[in-house]
This record gives C-alpha cells, structure tokens and sequence, in this order.
C-alpha cells in the first residue's frame, strides 16, 4: 500500500471548516484513499473514501487532486467532539486487505 | 445501527497467562481483523480472518497468538503466554463481503500484562 504523509497537528475554531491534508504521491491506480479517526483512544471509525472523484457524506466531503497525489479531508462545520486523531489510508479494495495506519494528524478544535 | 463489541473492556493478567480478548462482529460481515495500539504509539494490524483461515498476519503475531471463530458469532484472540510488551489496547474491526474496504472497528478491550 502506498504511503502517506500528514501534518503532525492542526488546530480549528469551533464553528469553521477543518481541512486536513493528506499527500500520498506514490498511490497506484488501484489504490483508494480512506479515512479514519480515533476519538482518544476509542476505536477507529471510519469516516469516508474515494478513488478520484470527490465525495460527500454526512459527516465530510473528501477532495483528490487530478493527478491524485493528494487529498483533503473537509469537515464543514467542525464541533469540539471532532477533536480527534484523523488518518488518511491509501489501499487496494481487495477482499483481504489490511488497512495501514499511520500517525495521522491531531486535529483539535477550539472553543 | 449494529456495531462490533469486544469483551472484556478491561482486563488485567500476569506475565505468563493466557488471555482470550472475545469479539461479536455485526453479523453479515465475513472479514475480520485484530489490531492492537501500545500506548501513544499507532495501530498496528495484527491479522486478517476470512472463510475460517487467516487471510494475512503481520510479523507481531507469532505463534503466542491465535485466532478463532469457534460458533459462527464470536472471533477470538488469545495469547497463550502474556509478556509485558503484550500490554495494549486491542481493537476487533469486521468488513462485509465485497471491495469496499470500510473497517467497522469495535471499542476495544485494554489488556494490561502485570
């Protein structure tokens, strides 16, 4: 699986968008782009995912690029309970695959 | 909306003992994975279940660990013989049929090797 790059932490006011980038500039064709987050040290819950066109869901709209070296992650309105540890994955969609986590990014949002 | 649940939440054991970390997964998925998270540190994969055999084991899961689906429900983890670097938080996540590789992860269960 392709590896990926995110900041270490990002801070966000209650109320405003938080957008968190994700670089994954080796990604195959194959490969989609999922996230993740761990609200403390619960488990990991899975937030939304994509192959090149972007998307949206209830809860973030996820942005690749055209060349889809990189990706955002957009929480529209962030709430203090999207405080949390937000990863980006790169993978095939194949039957078995395991997903790798990296560090993620620690996105707080402040009051 | 269903969910993955993992017994116990907590528990504590001395170095040495065995452990079974139990696990329901939601109930029409057919993959399903352990991971475990060391304080402060990533989310490891520790192995893939699928079809009643292991699909991938990462270099972790030596043969102190297996796994098992023994009813149908349950998928099971144990560690024959605890170490003191065994001591983390052990997550259960499931997948259902198909491509998509969207991982429903449960609680976890806090392992603390004395």
């Amino acid at each position: 699986d392709a590896k990926t790059t995110q900041p270490t932490s990002m801070d966000c006011a209650e109320g405003r968008a938080a957008n968190l980038p994700c670089n994954h500039s080796t990604i195959s064709g194959n490969e989609y782009v999922y996230w993740y987050r761990q609200i403390h040290s619960q488990g990991p819950q899975y937030i939304i995912h994509g192959l090149k066109n972007n998307e949206t869901n209830e809860m973030a709209s996820l942005i690749i690029t055209e060349d889809r070296k990189s990706s955002t992650l957009i929480l529209p309105h962030a709430t203090l309970r999207d405080t949390a540890v937000y990863y980006c994955i790169v993978r095939v969609n194949t039957n078995a695959g395991k997903s790798t986590f990296g560090d993620g990014t620690t996105l707080t949002v402040k009051p | 909306e269903p969910e993955v649940t993992q017994t116990p939440s907590h528990q504590v054991t001395q170095m040495g003992q065995e452990v079974i970390l139990r696990c329901v997964p939601i109930s029409n998925h057919l993959y399903f994975y352990w991971y475990r998270q060391i304080l402060g540190q990533k989310v490891e994969f520790l192995v893939s279940f699928y079809n009643n055999e292991i699909s991938e084991k990462s270099e972790i899961f030596d043969d102190q660990f297996s796994v098992e689906r023994p009813d149908g429900s349950n998928f099971t983890l144990k560690i024959r013989s605890t170490k003191l670097e065994d001591s983390a938080m052990y997550f259960c996540a499931s997948r259902r049929q198909g491509n998509t590789g969207e991982l429903f992860f449960g609680e976890g269960s806090r392992l603390t090797v004395l």
